[in-house]
């Protein structure tokens, strides 16, 4: 049982470039979510979805998309990367009360 | 609009001492209340959580927190610190009615036990 996996650990990208998070969980959680964390801001919600074809905007959507094919995967996909988006990306999957994060995916846009 | 404040960017504390690390919480109806913890470059790990019962409730590593409705809070404690304590510490929300499994988070409060 693997839990929350995230892919890739670490990305440099450059300003315009797009890149797709992935995150996977093997808990057969319907709701997963992702967040990013910056420095004094604790984690914001990016995007949610509560199942499969369902997905949701959170706190701070712009620059992201999301899409729910499968309950295991919830990839996070960055369209034109921007030096705003640098930070560190949490992806989560929640049972009923508690929520499993990944190890995270530290992105840097220069 | 659910809301968290953590009041402290950072605790210090002497190893063997108790700590308290402070999370006052904004939401609609009642909470559920969620402590986690991030050590460094890890992702957040839970610690306990406040559905519904005893204020009291203990969780991983010998924390515990104490939910106050009155004052709408929701402190982390333990009795005696350890330096392998050291770490971030998240306070979360989230509504028993409404935003579904939406968390909100705090901004994070650093401990750092000393020897």
């Amino acid at each position: 049982n693997a839990g929350v996996t995230q892919t890739p650990k670490f990305q440099v990208l450059k300003t315009g470039q797009s890149m797709t998070l992935q995150c996977a969980q093997d808990m057969n959680h319907e709701y997963m979510s992702w967040y990013r964390q910056d420095p004094g801001m604790g984690l914001r919600l990016i995007h949610y979805s509560v199942g499969a074809g369902i997905t949701d905007q959170g706190e701070v959507p712009n620059g992201y998309n999301v899409s729910r094919s499968t309950t295991e995967d919830f990839p996070l996909r960055l369209l034109s990367a921007a030096p705003s988006q640098t930070s560190v990306y949490f992806c989560a999957s929640s049972s009923l009360h508690e929520q499993y994060f990944g190890p995270g995916t530290r992105l840097t846009v220069t | 609009a659910q809301s968290v404040a953590q009041p402290e960017d950072q605790v210090n504390v002497a190893e063997g001492n108790p700590l308290t690390v402070k999370c006052t919480y904004s939401v609609s109806g009642n909470p559920y209340l969620f402590w986690y913890v991030q050590y460094p470059n890890r992702g957040l790990q839970f610690l306990l959580k406040y559905i519904t019962g005893d204020n009291l409730v203990k969780g991983s590593y010998g924390f515990e927190a104490e939910f106050n409705k009155s004052q709408t809070s929701f402190h982390l404690k333990k009795p005696s610190a350890l330096v392998s304590d050291s770490a971030l510490y998240f306070c979360a929300v989230k509504g028993v009615t409404g935003g579904g499994n939406k968390l909100t988070f705090g901004t994070g409060t650093q401990l750092k036990v000393e020897l």
